[in-house]
This record gives C-alpha cells, sequence and structure tokens, in this order.
C-alpha cells in the first residue's frame, strides 16, 4: 500500500494564478482532511470530507475549495493565489469515526505564492 | 486554543531515554490522548495513544497520570533519527460536527545529540 500521496510535492504560483492539489490514499478510508502549515507553527485545518461526495470548512476555509468525487481521491483548489497562501500543505485520512483517530498523513506539497 | 501544553524545546544524549511532557487539564472523560511526531517538515507520523491506563508500543510509552490532567511521552533509548517535533493532542470536536479532528499546537522539539 502506498498510503497516502500527494502530488505536486512542489509548486510555485504567481499571484492570482489557480491550481488543484491532489491527495489519493489507497486505504479504502471514509475520512480525509486537508491542513496547512506554516513556519514554527502546528497544523490547521482547512477542509474535511466524511465521505464521498461531502466536504466540509475546516478552521481556515477562506481562499480554498474541495471536492471529493471519489473516495479515495480529495482535491484541494486555489482559484486565485495570494501570498498568505504560501505554505506547507497536508493531506490526511482515517478511518473511522469515534474516539480513537489515528490519522495517515501525506508526505505534503510545498507552494510559494510570488 | 490548544488544548494542550508542551515545553517548546528539550533536547537529550543520544541512548538516553527522552520524557517528553504534557498537560491537558480540560480533557474530557472519554477523550484520548495521542502523540505524533514530525521529522524535519514531513508528514506527521502517529506514535501512541491512550485513555486512562499506560500503554506501551514498539516507538515508545506513554504515561497519564490518574487524573488524567497530564501525561508523558517516553522514548527509551533515543536515536538521532527521533530529533523531530512531537506533538501531544487531543481531539477537537469539529463545530457542529460529531467528528473529532486532531488539534497540532506548536509541540515540543526534541533535540537529540551524540
Amino acid at each position: 500500500n502506498a498510503g497516502v500521496t500527494q502530488t505536486p510535492k512542489f509548486r510555485v504560483l504567481k499571484t492570482g494564478q489557480s491550481m488543484t492539489l491532489l491527495c489519493a490514499q489507497d486505504m479504502n478510508h471514509e475520512y480525509m482532511y486537508w491542513y496547512r502549515q506554516d513556519p514554527g507553527m502546528g497544523l490547521r485545518l482547512i477542509h474535511y470530507s466524511v465521505g464521498e461526495g461531502t466536504t466540509a470548512k475546516g478552521e481556515v476555509p477562506d481562499g480554498y475549495n474541495v471536492s471529493r468525487l471519489k473516495k479515495q481521491n480529495f482535491l484541494l483548489g486555489l482559484e486565485s493565489a495570494a501570498p498568505s497562501q504560501t505554505s506547507v500543505y497536508f493531506c490526511a485520512s482515517t478511518a473511522e469515526l469515534g474516539s480513537y483517530n489515528e490519522q495517515f498523513f501525506g508526505p505534503g506539497t510545498r507552494l510559494t505564492v510570488l | 486554543d490548544a488544548k494542550t501544553t508542551q515545553p517548546t524545546s528539550m533536547d537529550c544524549a543520544e541512548g538516553r531515554a527522552a520524557n517528553l511532557p504534557c498537560n491537558h487539564s480540560t480533557i474530557s472523560g472519554n477523550e484520548y490522548v495521542y502523540w505524533y511526531r514530525q521529522i524535519h517538515s514531513q508528514g506527521p507520523q502517529y506514535i501512541i495513544h491512550g485513555l486512562k491506563n499506560n500503554e506501551t508500543n514498539e516507538m515508545a510509552s506513554l504515561i497519564i497520570t490518574e487524573d488524567r490532567k497530564s501525561s508523558t511521552l517516553i522514548l527509551p533509548h533515543a536515536t538521532l533519527r527521533d530529533t523531530a517535533v512531537y506533538y501531544c493532542i487531543v481531539r477537537v470536536l469539529l463545530r457542529g460536527s460529531t467528528l473529532g479532528r486532531l488539534y497540532f499546537g506548536r509541540g515540543t522539539q526534541l533535540t537529540v545529540w551524540p
């Protein structure tokens, strides 16, 4: 199993450009998450999904959109990139709702917006 | 509004035990304590979790106080590869949802020196 994979690994955008980050998991997990991590900070939740076809906002959703058309994929879109969105983006997935909630993380996408 | 408090940094000699403390005084009765680590900007990696009993696995031991207001992660024989940021986490319910997510604060930077 590959676990959680993310593409691309690195990207540089100009202000106003758009892009989509892809997260894929092969563990048949129901729940998927997108986080961002800024230098010296912990992870902040952008959006999450509780199953195919569903998405919801996390704590920092502004400027991002997501889609979960297939169970194994969770896409994060930036419609008009801004320098404040320069960050490392992590995707995670987990199998079950409940008190035990181990999340499996991807390797991250490092995004720079000029 | 992190639910946990950790020291910003610690260091440890290689081969010695690393003891990482965490305070979680507002933890609810059915909430687990999780520990993750993040090595050099990679995706966070699960270490261990516990509810009220001490736990041990191949990576570490988790000691939770009887009142559950604090815990200690123990790496029994630290190696240079254990240098990482260690996150002590309790699950936070997402607003308007029964779905919990892991709230990552800033963690403890553990440096293992030769």
